[in-house]
């Protein structure tokens, strides 16, 4: 079982959408929660961190901890195609290890 | 430095040659880790080290791949007898391990050809 899964996708969501992707792990004991964006070519790059159960928003952004259900969300409200890219969730499990999912590729449609 | 450096930024190799990738880390970072990604798809974990142990090996796809880290600075990836199925860009990252992000280097893309 991976530690940390996400659906490869693609999701394709029109202009103006809200896109949610979402992320489940095993690891009762991690700690935080990071969501990364990669463009095409590109590196990854962090655009939200979730400690707590519950939501947490960032502009558009809004990340959702279930700690329960060992599930984290991100909603991306108002999706534009600048939002076109492979979203990663990481977990923080703490001993210095970050783990990452294999990441979702979101299309955002004009 | 101010982010994470990886050398070379490509490199095209021959069927059978080995080849050395080079990360160097932010400054103070104790957790360093590689990635490997084929074209179109995720991150697919290869190493990570604490300081220069590396206590998570599991993602290493066979014996040809192997690494090494000095201290808490720079590690190299080697991928001996390198196969065409080696072609992909390898992503490193270092984070200071106190539940912050990782920072991601430019990566290299290799090329077997």
């Amino acid at each position: 079982q991976k530690e940390v899964e996400q659906n490869s996708g693609p999701l394709s969501v029109p202009e103006g959408a809200i896109a949610s992707l979402n992320c489940t792990y095993s690891d009762r004991g991690s700690q935080s929660f990071f969501w990364y964006r990669q463009y095409s070519g590109k590196s990854p790059e962090l655009i939200m961190f979730i400690y707590s159960n519950g939501d947490k928003e960032d502009g558009r952004f809004t990340a959702q901890l279930n700690k329960a259900s060992q599930y984290v969300s991100l909603l991306i409200r108002d999706s534009q195609p600048s939002d076109s890219a492979t979203y990663l969730c990481a977990s923080y499990t703490g001993g210095f290890k970050t783990i990452f999912g294999a990441g979702t590729r979101l299309f955002v449609k004009a | 430095g101010a982010g994470v450096s990886q050398s070379p930024s490509n490199k095209v190799t021959e069927k059978g040659k080995d080849v050395e990738l080079r990360c160097d880390p932010i400054s103070g970072h104790t957790a360093l880790y590689w990635y490997r990604q084929r074209l179109g798809q995720g991150l697919e974990f290869l190493i990570y080290f604490q300081g220069n142990s590396a206590p998570d090996k599991s993602g290493l796809p066979s014996d040809r791949f192997s690494a090494e880290r000095t201290g808490e600075s720079v590690s190299t990836l080697t991928i001996q007898r390198t196969q065409q199925e080696d072609s992909a860009v390898y992503l490193c990252a270092s984070s200071s391990g106190h539940n912050t992000e990782a920072f991601f280097g430019q990566g290299t893309r290799l090329t077997v050809v």
